[in-house]
């Protein structure tokens, strides 16, 4: 199971940039990284997916260096209701991969005002 | 689309009673799962089942049973409840195949709100 590390938390301000790296050295070939968000009292929401390079969508950008054995999630102006829990996850996204998709303790972000 | 549904949402068990999680999901998803969340921890994935019939254990299956006895449901049983069980249990499903591509949202969880379990 490809493990992930992520900072236990952050902090940043409204309107900045917030950048959250997830180390994951063993990575295999096949996996693909995902990233979520989780609010207190909910279940965690998805966010973004990639497998290399850069994936950008409305809310998010995933930047994957071409070893792959990191990824950096970004986010455009923060504000309050961004604060949250990030998790990356690592794992095949093709069939027969359930057991492997396994949640790190994720990042805590906090937003200030 | 409600997406995925859990109940109860809240519930207080005294230590050795017995109960069931429901989950049902109205994405036609063939993969179900359901995890625990300990409080400030991450998810721990109890068990999955890949499709109707078929079911696995994930990290931590001890003292759960799961069945799928349909594409839609998949229920968590808690047998003789432990004050170690108190946590809050989330189920989630998405659809996986082979060769699927990140564009087609294979393998992208969704979740239900999650029921908060409290074993006295």
């Amino acid at each position: 199971l490809a493990k992930t590390t992520q900072p236990i938390s952050m902090d940043s301000y409204e309107g900045q940039e917030v950048n959250i790296t997830c180390s994951h050295n063993n990575i295999a070939t096949n996996d693909y990284i995902t990233w979520y968000q989780q609010f207190p009292s909910q279940g965690p929401r998805f966010i973004i997916q990639g497998y290399k390079t850069k994936v950008t969508n409305e809310v998010a950008s995933l930047f994957i260096p071409a070893d792959r054995k990191s990824s950096t999630l970004s986010l455009p102006r923060v504000s309050l209701s961004d604060t949250a829990v990030y998790y990356c996850l690592v794992g095949p996204i093709s069939s027969g991969s359930a057991r492997q998709l396994t949640f790190g303790s994720g990042t805590q972000l906090t937003v200030l005002p | 689309n409600a997406g995925v549904t859990q109940t109860p949402k809240f519930r207080i068990l005294k230590i050795g009673q017995s109960m069931t999680l429901q989950c049902t999901q109205d994405m036609n998803h063939n993969y179900m799962y359901w995890y625990r969340q300990d409080p400030g921890m991450g998810l721990k994935l109890i068990y999955y089942s890949v499709g109707a019939g078929i079911t696995d254990k994930g990290e931590v299956p001890n003292g759960y049973n799961v069945s799928r006895s349909t594409t839609e449901d998949f229920p968590l049983r808690l047998e003789l409840a432990a004050p170690s069980q108190t946590s809050v249990y989330f189920c989630a499903s998405s659809y996986s195949r082979t060769g699927a591509s990140p564009s087609s949202g294979a393998n992208v969880l969704t979740f239900g709100a999650g029921s908060r379990l409290t074993v006295l």
